[in-house]
This record gives C-alpha cells, structure tokens and sequence, in this order.
C-alpha cells in the first residue's frame, strides 16, 4: 500500500527552463493539496485540487505557475521559466476528503527538492 | 511577524532527557497540528489537538486555547527523534494550514 508518491525527489533547472513536479495520491484518495517550503522559511499552502478540478488556488503566484490533476494519471505542478527564487521543498499530500485531512488521514509525500541553477 | 512562532529554532539535547518545544499563535484557529520532519524526508503527523491534551508513545502535545499557545514534549528523548517538528494552525479550512518555520532537534547518543 503505497503512500504519496512525488517524483522526481531531486531537480535541477536552469533558469527559464520548466520544471514538472508529479504527485501520485494514495489510492482511494481524491483530494491533492501543494505546499512549498522555501528555504529558511516555513511551509506555505499553494493550491488544492480535486479529480480534474481546481478547489482553492489561492496560495498559488499569480505568474509561472499551474496545478492539474487529470481523471487519469498523477497531479502535475507545473512551473514555466524557473528563476532562482523557486528554488524549494515542494510537498503534495493527499486526503480521502478535506474533512479528513490531518485529522483521521495525513499523508505527505518525500517533496521534490526543486534547485535553479 | 509570523502568525505562528516556534522556540527555540534549534535544540540539541542528550540522549535521555526532557525535551519541550513551543509554539505561539496569534490568530483564532479550529486545530493546531504538531509534524514532524525528518531531514531530507517526507513528513508525518504527530498530532491535532483543538483542546487539551494528547499523548502518543513517548510524545505529548498539550494546547491552551486562551493563551494561544501549545507545547510537543517529548519524554526519554532518542537519537532516533532528531528531525524537525513543525507547529501548523488551521484556520477555517483544514488544508490551509500557517506553519511554524520548525524547530530543528538533535539528540546526541
């Protein structure tokens, strides 16, 4: 019983290259949430997402960046022309349901270690 | 300043010993979670607590909603608990969380 899955755990990007952050939720669950973890600081909330919709984008930069979560396949954080400041720990978790989250059910995956060169 | 303060940053202590972390808030919340972080590792859930207490093995967390403050104890301390332990509040969504910046613990065989 696998748990969240994000791949790549390590990349590297120069800058204005895109980068692709996977996350694959734990079976049974439908519920995706982002958060990115900037160096020195604390974790911050970017977007949680549904099969194939957008709930809350609300903590996600107005530029560069977007979420999906198809009917098939992992949830994909997209990044377009990286530059250095998204250097960070990007973390996906997931939940059967937003009631659940953190409270019966709490599953993080590894991070994806994003580094722009 | 951050709505949610950890202390201390850093902790290093002796195998054995007591160990308190604390964690402020100054806005209202539904939940205070306490995390824990392992280097270059994922990260798990150690509590949520909305009042009072919880106890887990060797760790407890206790909140006083009134002072807006929480503390994880962790009791015979292990090599094996050094990690980061992350203080996060929910405010009205669960998901939302405002996260302490961590509190980085070494325990020294």
């Amino acid at each position: 019983n696998a748990g969240v899955m994000q791949n790549p755990r390590h990349l590297v990007r120069r800058r204005g290259q895109e980068a692709r952050l996977r996350c694959s939720p734990m079976k049974g669950h439908s519920h995706v949430y982002w958060y990115r973890q900037l160096p020195e600081e604390g974790l911050k909330f970017m977007v949680y997402l549904q099969k194939e919709n957008i709930i809350d984008e609300s903590g996600m930069p107005k530029e560069r960046f977007s979420a999906e979560f198809p009917k098939e396949g992992p949830s994909i954080l997209r990044i377009q022309q990286v530059v250095r400041g998204d250097s960070a720990a990007y973390f996906c978790a997931s939940s059967s349901g937003t009631g659940r989250f953190l409270s019966t059910e709490a599953f993080f995956g590894q991070g994806t270690r994003l580094t722009v060169v | 300043k951050n709505e949610v303060e950890q202390s201390p940053q850093n902790l290093t202590a002796q195998e054995g010993e007591f160990i308190t972390i604390n964690c402020s808030y100054s806005v209202g919340i539904s939940a205070l979670h306490w995390l824990q972080q392992h280097p270059g590792g994922g990260i798990v859930s150690l509590f949520m607590l909305s009042s009072g207490k919880k106890k887990h093995g060797r760790l407890i967390a206790t909140i006083n909603i009134q002072e807006k403050h929480s503390s994880l104890h962790i009791t015979a301390s292990h090599p094996r608990d050094s990690a980061v332990y992350i203080c996060a509040v929910a405010g009205g969504s669960n998901y939302k969380l405002t996260f302490g910046k961590g509190t980085l613990l070494t325990v020294n065989p």
